[in-house]
């Protein structure tokens, strides 16, 4: 059974720091991997995805990738209020488009 | 470009009825896979159609169903509901069966088994 492990949270930060979102993967075959973003009552939302070949930017956000760990981290630099969700991990497994985390609750305090 | 379109938002349905779910993904986009969201399991993956045809299946009984046409518009149904069917059903399109293309949600159809 492939797996996409992420704690819960919540992770509470205080406007204007770093925010740290990690997620583990079963499979050593994936080979892509993507974080959504979900508001509540909303649907996931894509923020970022990487490939096995690096790391990505993309403006406050950064996706790490640690293949040897089997380790997915998000970093979203000067977190804002309306940062506040939660944040799911998602791989591509075998044949399944997308095996999801069950996510972590972000609170950015104002 | 418009996004992936989902029809209804909102459904309420008693035990034992069936129930059909449209998605229209977004232009271009080939594949559509169709997701169930509850608060206990998380998101999973029910299936994923190409080409009018079943490319992959997850772990779901075969109560749930679904098929794609031509215009790569898919829907999907449940048969003989029950109350655990109760859920946010996501449907999400990407351009092809590649391991890089992204995939795009859809609003989502939140259904209420009574």
């Amino acid at each position: 059974q492939k797996e996409v492990e992420q704690n819960s949270g919540p992770l509470s930060v205080p406007e204007g720091a770093i925010a740290s979102l990690n997620c583990t993967y079963s499979d050593q075959g994936s080979q892509s991997f993507f974080w959504y973003r979900q508001y509540s009552g909303k649907s996931p939302e894509l923020i970022m995805f990487i490939y096995s070949n690096g790391d990505k930017e993309d403006g406050r956000f950064t996706a790490q990738l640690n293949k040897a760990s089997q380790y997915v981290s998000l970093l979203i630099r000067d977190s804002q209020p309306s940062d506040s969700a939660t944040y799911l991990c998602a791989v591509i497994s075998g044949n399944t488009p997308l095996v999801f985390g069950k996510g972590t609750r972000l609170s950015v305090i104002a | 470009k418009a996004g992936v379109t989902q029809t209804p938002r909102y459904l309420i349905k008693t035990r034992g009825q069936q129930v059909t779910l449209s998605c229209s993904p977004i232009s271009g986009h080939r594949s559509v896979s169709w997701y169930q969201q509850t608060p206990g399991q998380g998101l999973q993956f029910l299936f994923e159609y190409f080409s009018e045809t079943q490319r992959n299946k997850g772990n779901f009984p075969g109560r749930f169903s679904g098929r794609q046409f031509s215009n790569s518009r898919s829907e999907m149904n449940v048969s003989t509901l029950e109350l655990g069917d109760s859920a946010l059903y996501l449907c999400a399109s990407r351009m092809g069966l590649a391991g890089g293309n992204e995939q795009f949600f859809g609003p989502g159809t939140r259904l209420t088994v009574l």
